[in-house]
């Protein structure tokens, strides 16, 4: 059963700032699978990148994904306000699509 | 309007079941998938359960295997989760969100969600 740890728990960094969010799949996955979301407190998730480095349209280019084995990474090269946020990674294996744990970034 | 519009929230004792239900527009519903991911107080999301509305096809999460029910209705454009035998542990607030694909194993993201219903277990 696949597993994703993301790290850190919480990120606190400044407006302007690059924000580099990692996940971690527990054995081999594939990468088309992989997608991240955004949650603000009070709403619904909203979808960001799937297929670990497919920006949503719309979604804003400072929103990047990479990946590197069972690493995946959301980077946000310069922070503005409304990115402040709870970002997930998730994955949709052949029998269950779990979580990350989340990471918060907040304001520095 | 591409949008999912879910039920209102709900109170209910522990034992009890809950059927929450997402009403889908703006698209042909019978193309995607729905999903339902539940968020518990101060947690994070936890994904319980996928219908394919085109074949009434359904996969839940081992954890919630025999105790939720997903259906969809294609003549109203609605898919139903049903909770059974209520614990406090499942106050939460149950989001549903369509799927990307039209089958369980072409699903790749979630990309539409709707506005999430509050389920509130207590005695």
């Amino acid at each position: 059963e696949i597993v994703l740890t993301q790290s850190p728990d919480s990120l606190s960094l400044s407006p302007g700032e690059r924000a580099t969010l990692s996940c971690r799949a527990s054995q081999n996955v594939n990468s088309y699978y992989l997608a991240w979301y955004q949650q603000k407190p009070g709403q619904a998730p909203r979808l960001l990148i799937y297929g670990a480095s497919n920006r949503v349209t719309g979604i804003p280019d400072r929103f990047s994904g990479s990946e590197s084995g069972t690493d995946f990474t959301l980077i946000i090269s310069r922070l503005e306000p409304e990115d402040f946020a709870v970002y997930y990674c998730q994955y949709f294996g052949s029998s269950w699509w779990p979580f990350g744990q989340g990471t918060k970034v907040e304001i520095k | 309007q591409l949008q999912l519009v879910q039920s209102g929230a709900e109170v209910k004792k522990p034992g009890a079941s809950v059927k929450v239900s997402c009403e889908a527009s703006g698209y042909t519903f019978t193309t995607y998938g729905i999903t339902w991911v539940r968020q518990a107080p101060g947690q994070g999301l936890e994904w319980m359960g996928y219908i394919s509305v085109s074949t009434g096809n359904t996969n839940y999460a081992q954890k919630f295997q025999g105790r939720v029910t997903i259906t969809a209705d294609t003549s109203t454009s609605v898919v139903y989760m049903e909770l059974r035998n209520l614990r406090s542990d499942d106050t939460a607030v149950y989001f549903c969100a369509r799927g990307t694909g039209t089958f369980f194993h072409t699903t790749r993201a979630f990309d539409i969600w709707g506005q999430g219903t509050t389920v509130t277990v207590s005695s």
